[in-house]
């Protein structure tokens, strides 16, 4: 059975702290991982990652996949409280639909 | 429309009653997908409406839950008989290409609320 583990599940940070959150992951036929973050209700997309050791980066929010060792990490510096959400982590799978993880929720307190 | 548009927003019901959702996905996108967040858990999958292809209904949970599209735009989730176990936010998202490559759109959802 496809499956994606998130961690932490929460995290509570300062301002200004750097986190990293993590994505691992079992499926067949892999296609890619995406990013998605979740304020309030609708989650909006960050990154797709296809190929292992490329970096995409977004401003101060970046992400790195590792094929080999079946993980993602999404990296986010000089933290806000507008980074505080819910960051989802999904993988493609052959011809099915997205396989979400439980997510990791960010509070940043000032 | 600019976005996926969801309704209702929220909505609460009666344990052993009927609801229906509605999703109204971008103009032009020919996949729309149904998902499923309970409090505390990821998203998951309900079913796949992909253009004139059959749905992927895999995974719904059981009978009570079944999804239309009609014209290939708005799909409708319908929940019979609804249980406490529904509480839960629907999420519709749609894509544009005929395979999953990726990015999904998602609206805001439906809070659904069983008594």
């Amino acid at each position: 059975e496809d499956k994606v583990v998130q961690s932490p599940l929460s995290l509570v940070v300062h301002e200004g702290d750097t986190v990293t959150l993590n994505c691992s992951y079992e499926v067949t036929n892999f296609r890619s991982l995406l990013w998605y973050k979740q304020e309030k209700k609708a989650p909006t997309f960050l990154f797709m990652l296809t190929s292992s050791g490329i970096e995409k980066k977004s401003g101060r929010l970046s992400s790195i996949l590792d094929k080999k060792e079946l993980f993602s990490i999404l990296n986010i510096t000089a933290t806000q409280t507008g980074d505080s959400a819910i960051y989802l982590c999904a993988v493609e799978p052959g011809n099915t639909p997205l396989v979400f993880g439980k997510g990791t929720r960010l509070s940043v307190i000032a | 429309g600019a976005g996926v548009s969801q309704s209702p927003s929220n909505k609460v019901t009666e344990k052993g009653k009927d609801v229906e959702l509605r999703c109204d996905p971008i103009s032009g996108h020919t996949a729309l997908y149904w998902y499923r967040q309970s409090l505390g858990q990821g998203l998951e999958f309900l079913i796949y409406f992909q253009g004139n292809s059959a749905p992927d209904k895999s995974g719904l949970p059981s009978d009570r839950f079944s999804a239309e599209r009609t014209g290939g735009s708005v799909s409708t989730l319908t929940i019979q008989r609804t249980q406490q176990e529904d509480s839960a936010v629907y999420l519709c998202a749609s894509s544009l290409a005929a395979r999953q490559s990726g990015e999904l759109f998602f609206g805001e959802g439906s809070r659904l609320t069983v008594l």
